[in-house]
């Protein structure tokens, strides 16, 4: 069954520089979420969107910014990065509806020296 | 507002016997609870998830997880641990659903450590 796929998987970056991950859902899913996971730590939501429209934000810093296209992927953009961005970056994708499950790719380790 | 609780750093459990890992949680409303394994430098792995019906959820890989309306608990068992099992769990639970507010909250995680 296809997954979901991000890429890169690994990115490294000096502090300031800008980044950008992508996401690209299950076929059919319309919803994408992006969680943050520090080391050691649990995933914090960032950002999702339903049928290309932000809907819900959570502690995402203003230098981040993230949009969804008509082909559904996700891209989620990194300007001025700092030494404490660095973490594992996961997409999750939904088919939107109330009870279904979030899928989760297999992420993006961001490094920012 | 909702949360998650895992009151367990680690689990260690000798292959061969039972495993629980414990999860709590505290949401208004109806809970929609989740459970996911990460293995090492990897995404998260659905498990199974409690929506509504049978108190007691199968998923994955011989998993299982029993729902507890009157403990608010919703710990991950296994009848028989594997090696292979060693990873981290992660207990989570789905915002209550409204138009903007979907979004998962994770436990701090479990890591359990199956021995030989």
């Amino acid at each position: 069954a296809a997954g979901v796929i991000q890429s890169p998987r690994h990115l490294i970056k000096e502090k300031r520089e800008t980044a950008t991950l992508k996401c690209y859902p299950i076929p059919r899913h319309d919803t994408v979420y992006w969680y943050q996971q520090g080391p050691g730590q649990d995933p914090q939501f960032l950002i999702s969107f339903y049928e290309k429209m932000q809907s819900d934000k959570g502690s995402i810093p203003d230098r981040f910014s993230a949009q969804q296209f008509s082909d559904y992927h996700s891209e989620l953009n990194m300007s001025s990065l700092e030494l404490g961005d660095s973490a594992l970056y996961f997409c999750a994708s939904s088919s939107g509806l109330v009870t279904d499950t979030q899928y989760f790719g297999p992420g993006t380790r961001l490094t920012v020296l | 507002a909702q949360s998650v609780a895992q009151p367990e750093d680690q689990v260690n459990v000798a292959e061969g016997n039972p495993l629980t890992v414990k999860c709590t949680y505290s949401v208004s409303g109806n809970p929609y609870l989740f459970w996911y394994v990460q293995y090492p430098n990897r995404g998260l792995q659905f498990l199974l998830k409690y929506i509504t019906g049978d108190n007691l959820v199968k998923g994955s890989y011989g998993f299982e997880a029993e729902f507890n309306k009157s403990q608010t608990s919703f710990h991950l068992k296994k009848p028989s641990a594997l090696v292979s099992d060693s990873a981290l769990y992660f207990c989570a639970v789905r915002a209550q659903r409204n138009y903007n507010t979907d979004k998962l909250i994770f436990g701090t995680g479990t890591r359990l450590q199956v021995f030989p």
